[in-house]
């Protein structure tokens, strides 16, 4: 199937620890991003890459560290988790083409802080 | 800076009545703005875009969005409602001038459908 994946789908862990989330596409896309839904269901920006190049970097803690081997993979490592990054974290993935800004979405990872 | 607002926190319609998502913009020049929608426990799912051109645009799902540039606004709207299209509506922006692809999101418009 052609879509955004994503894994794990959900992440359970302890204050302190590091994880990762990983996220492929396999649309032939060139730019890839990742958001962080709240509990409220408000959806912010976080990173974006394009051609494996970090383009977007919004006000996030350093804790957060993207990484892209390629152009159809974006991971998120995050180090020292703390409660307050318990949410839903979406990659996404954009075609190449002036006006193909329609994104593509993952299916989330619920990461849980306890 | 560009954004966008997304009055109604909550849309309640009967089914086969006409719905509307309401959306507005702020953004310098003309912008590109967007639909999505979002089923529980699901990523967001692509509906619409106006880039440019006509001004009433048709997408997935049965669903249109009309942009009017007077009115900064980008209305979701729907003739006959289903039950399967209670979800959750984000309406988006992207600023045309901006170099990067940033799109800014709405809070969200929960759509709920009786039978």
């Amino acid at each position: 199937d052609t879509a955004v994946s994503q894994t794990p789908k959900y992440l359970v862990t302890q204050m302190g620890n590091d994880k990762s989330i990983k996220c492929e596409q396999n649309l032939g896309h060139d730019t890839m991003y990742w958001y962080k839904q709240d509990s409220k269901k408000f959806l912010k920006i976080m990173f974006s890459y394009n051609n494996k190049e970090l383009i977007i970097n919004e006000t996030v803690p350093n804790r957060f560290s993207p990484k892209s081997p390629d152009k159809a993979h974006l991971n998120l490592h995050i180090n020292s988790l703390e409660l307050g990054d318990s949410a839903v974290y979406f990659c996404a993935s954009s075609p190449p083409g002036r006006g193909n800004y329609e994104q593509y979405f993952g299916p989330g990872t619920r990461l849980t802080v306890t | 800076a560009q954004s966008v607002a997304q009055p109604e926190d909550q849309v309640n319609v009967a089914e086969g009545n006409p719905l509307t998502v309401k959306c507005t913009y702020s953004v310098s020049g003309n912008p590109y703005l967007f639909w999505y929608v979002q089923y529980p426990n699901r990523g967001l799912q692509f509906l619409l875009k106006y880039i440019t051109g006509d001004n009433l645009v048709k997408g997935s799902y049965g669903f249109e969005a009309e942009f009017n540039k007077s009115q900064t606004s980008f209305h979701l709207k729907k003739p006959s409602a289903l039950v399967s299209d209670s979800a959750l509506y984000f309406c988006a922006v992207r600023d045309p001038y901006s170099s990067a692809s940033k799109i800014i999101f709405g809070s969200g418009t929960r759509l709920s459908i009786r039978p």
